[in-house]
């Protein structure tokens, strides 16, 4: 079946400028997770979905960065006035879900190489 | 100090050679996850553990809980091996079981 997917693949906005990146987890996975990842580095969380609800928002760093899951399947991840630090890989993930009671997986996107100028 | 810990930073080998990877975490988790992650490339999930040890193929990864360590093993490297790996730990309770902190990654190449 189809694996995690995201789009777009890469980004180049303007200092300033609105983006909202998308994914598209496995069919039927009720958790998601958002990542960012900088150029030499781990990856960072940022939230975490359990269906619709955001479970645990945390590593959101400011209140520029924004995400919903309105339907608990494709999730947005919404950035407003970008600033040049906000340029990283953000990568999303999804699992079955807490509910499955199994110890999850988690499958990762190719994520969304986002650069802003 | 990170709550994840990966060493070495970079390694190179030799085709042929025994990898060995380190990461040490601070806090209570209830999963381990190794990772691999090939330049401009996804992520994939190698390993997911939570007690002693796993292997795939000519990989091979050990936990212990108790000294909060685990080292993914490569036996006869290759080429293709090299990538970045990772090492991610999840939390192991509330709203923190879901999210992963990951380690800063350990840059493996080998050589033919």
């Amino acid at each position: 079946g189809a694996g995690v997917s995201q789009t777009p693949s890469n980004k180049v906005t303007e200092k300033g400028k609105y983006v909202e990146l998308r994914c598209d987890p496995i069919s039927g996975h009720t958790a998601l997770y958002w990542y960012r990842q900088s150029l030499g580095q781990g990856p960072e969380f940022l939230i975490y979905f359990q269906g619709t609800g955001a479970a645990d928002d945390s590593g959101l760093p400011n209140d520029r960065f924004f995400a919903v899951r309105p339907e608990g399947s494709v999730s947005t991840l919404k950035i407003q006035r970008t600033e040049r630090g906000d340029s990283a890989v953000y990568l999303c993930a999804s699992s079955p879900g807490r509910t499955s009671g199994v110890q999850e997986t988690q499958y990762f996107g190719p994520g969304t190489r986002l650069l802003v100028l | 100090k990170n709550e994840v810990e990966q060493s070495p930073q970079n390694l190179t080998a030799q085709e042929g050679e025994f990898i060995t990877i380190n990461c040490s975490y601070s806090v209570g988790i209830s999963a381990l996850h190794w990772l691999q992650q090939h330049p401009g490339g996804g992520i994939v999930s190698l390993f997911m553990l939570s007690s002693g040890k796993k292997k795939h193929g000519r990989l091979i990864a050990t936990i212990n809980i108790q000294e909060k360590h685990s080292s993914l093993h490569i036996t006869a490297s290759h080429p293709r091996d090299s990538a970045v790996y990772i090492c991610a730990v999840r939390g192991s309770g509330g709203t923190s079981y879901g999210k992963l902190t990951f380690g800063q990654g350990t840059i493996l190449t080998v050589h033919p």
